[in-house]
């Protein structure tokens, strides 16, 4: 079946600009997860949704980012007034529910932002 | 933190060779996890090793984990040039996963 889809694959924008960033988790996962990588580094962890459940928002670095889900479908991570510090690579997973956290993510191929 | 880190930070092998990265943690754990990621995207998922559990095999992947010395390892036998990719491990003890800068594991054919 599909695997999980990110959309765009690259995003250029200028400073202060908004950009909204897509992910199609794979049919029947329930959980969805938001990452950020920055070049050469690990995975930040930025926010989690599972079903009806109030999203884990730890993650979130400023105000400036928010990210919604519809249901257990899309999700679309948002960065309003885009920072340089802000050009990573954005990265979606999906799972099914995580049981005391053992569980495979199934990762996007991510979308890179370039902020200049 | 969870996060893990992965030792060494770059190995490079012949093909044919095994190769073997580490990771330690520092807090306690319910499982973890070993990544893949290709030309700096396409993270895959390799394996998963609970707490209670000392060793796995998965193909010619082989991890081991000891939780009273907050270290696993992972063992790639019989490399491939197609194995040339980061390695991440992530700790776990919640969905959070929490990757360190890796493993850059270069086979040279």
């Amino acid at each position: 079946g599909a695997g999980v889809s990110q959309s765009p694959s690259n995003k250029v924008t200028e400073k202060g600009k908004d950009v909204e960033l897509r992910c199609d988790p794979i049919s029947g996962h329930t959980a969805l997860y938001w990452y950020r990588q920055r070049l050469g580094q690990g995975l930040e962890f930025l926010i989690y949704f599972q079903g009806n459940s109030a999203p884990d928002k730890s993650g979130l670095p400023s105000d400036r980012f928010s990210a919604e889900r519809t249901g257990e479908s899309v999700s679309t991570l948002t960065i309003q007034r885009t920072q340089q510090e802000d050009s990573a690579v954005y990265l979606c997973a999906s799972s099914t529910v995580p049981l005391q956290g053992a569980v495979e993510q199934y990762f996007g191929p991510g979308t890179r932002l370039t902020v200049t | 933190s969870q996060q893990g880190e992965e030792d060494p930070q770059a190995l490079s092998i012949q093909e044919g060779e095994n190769a073997t990265m580490n990771c330690s943690y520092k807090t306690s754990i319910n499982n973890l996890q070993w990544y893949r990621q290709n030309s700096g995207r396409g993270l895959v998922h390799l394996i998963l090793i609970r707490s209670n559990e000392r060793e796995k095999h998965s193909g010619r992947l082989r991890v081991t984990l000891d939780t009273s010395k907050k270290s696993s390892s992972l063992l790639i036998t019989a490399s491939r040039a197609a194995d040339t990719a980061s390695y991440f491990c992530a700790p776990s003890s919640s969905y959070k996963l929490i990757f360190g800068s890796g493993t850059r594991l270069l086979v040279r054919p």
